[in-house]
């Protein structure tokens, strides 16, 4: 069975400060695709990022970078400088290509908050 | 090019009742999928639509149920409903592929009393 755990149920920090969001994942498929999802107070859920299990490089976009380590099964989501408008709830998924084919599992989502 | 729509956007029914929601895909998708999002808590697997047939399926009862329509549109069924229904139901679209990202829908907010 697959399942995604986000330790960090809420995050409070001051605008401008960095964050980081975890995001630890538990599979026995071989090939699987990590995702981040951001969902706003309007509820819509906003994609991210993907990432397939045989690419660990590190990804950077703009002030979003993901971290993923597959030797610990962590795949960690960092905001620099922080700004008001990422105040969101954040949620890691999974999908594999086995038993499971095209069920996304969820996290249980970590709420971020920042204050000006 | 529209993103993936729902219908309506919210809804009230009592229990023992039965409701339909709808949801068009994205331009160019033709797989649909269905999450129950209760408060406070990620989103949850129902089941996944690909030319027409259920593809997969999570751990929902049978009362509920769905159809993709042939323009790949969806439908979600559920059937006798409980109090523990009241959740929002996101709809997804993707690719055929498992990989693909799914573009989710603004979602229907289903209140049972």
């Amino acid at each position: 069975a697959q399942k995604v755990t986000q330790a960090q149920t809420e995050i409070s920090v001051v605008e401008k400060e960095d964050v980081t969001l975890d995001c630890v994942y538990e599979t026995r498929d071989t090939t699987y695709y990590l995702f981040w999802y951001k969902q706003p107070p309007s509820g819509e859920l906003v994609f991210l990022i993907r990432r397939n299990s045989f690419d660990e490089q590190n990804e950077i976009s703009g002030r979003y970078s993901w971290n993923f380590q597959k030797s610990t099964s962590s795949f960690n989501f960092t905001i620099t400088a922080s700004q008001v408008v990422d105040s969101a709830v954040y949620f890691c998924a999974l999908i594999g290509g086995g038993t499971s084919y095209g069920k996304l599992t969820f996290g249980q989502g970590t709420i971020l908050t920042v204050h000006p | 090019d529209a993103g993936v729509t729902q219908s309506p956007t919210h809804l009230i029914k009592t229990r023992g009742q039965q409701v339909t929601l709808r949801c068009s895909p994205k331009s160019g998708h033709d797989t649909v999928s269905w999450y129950q999002q209760a408060l406070g808590q990620g989103p949850q697997f129902i089941f996944q639509y690909y030319e027409e047939e259920e593809r997969q399926r999570g751990n929902f009862p049978d009362r509920f149920s769905g159809h993709q329509f042939p323009n790949y549109s969806s439908e979600l069924n559920v059937n006798a409903l409980l109090l523990g229904d009241s959740a929002l139901y996101l709809c997804a679209s993707s690719g055929r592929d498992f990989f693909n990202e799914q573009f989710f829908g603004p979602g229907t907010r289903l209140t049972v009393l």
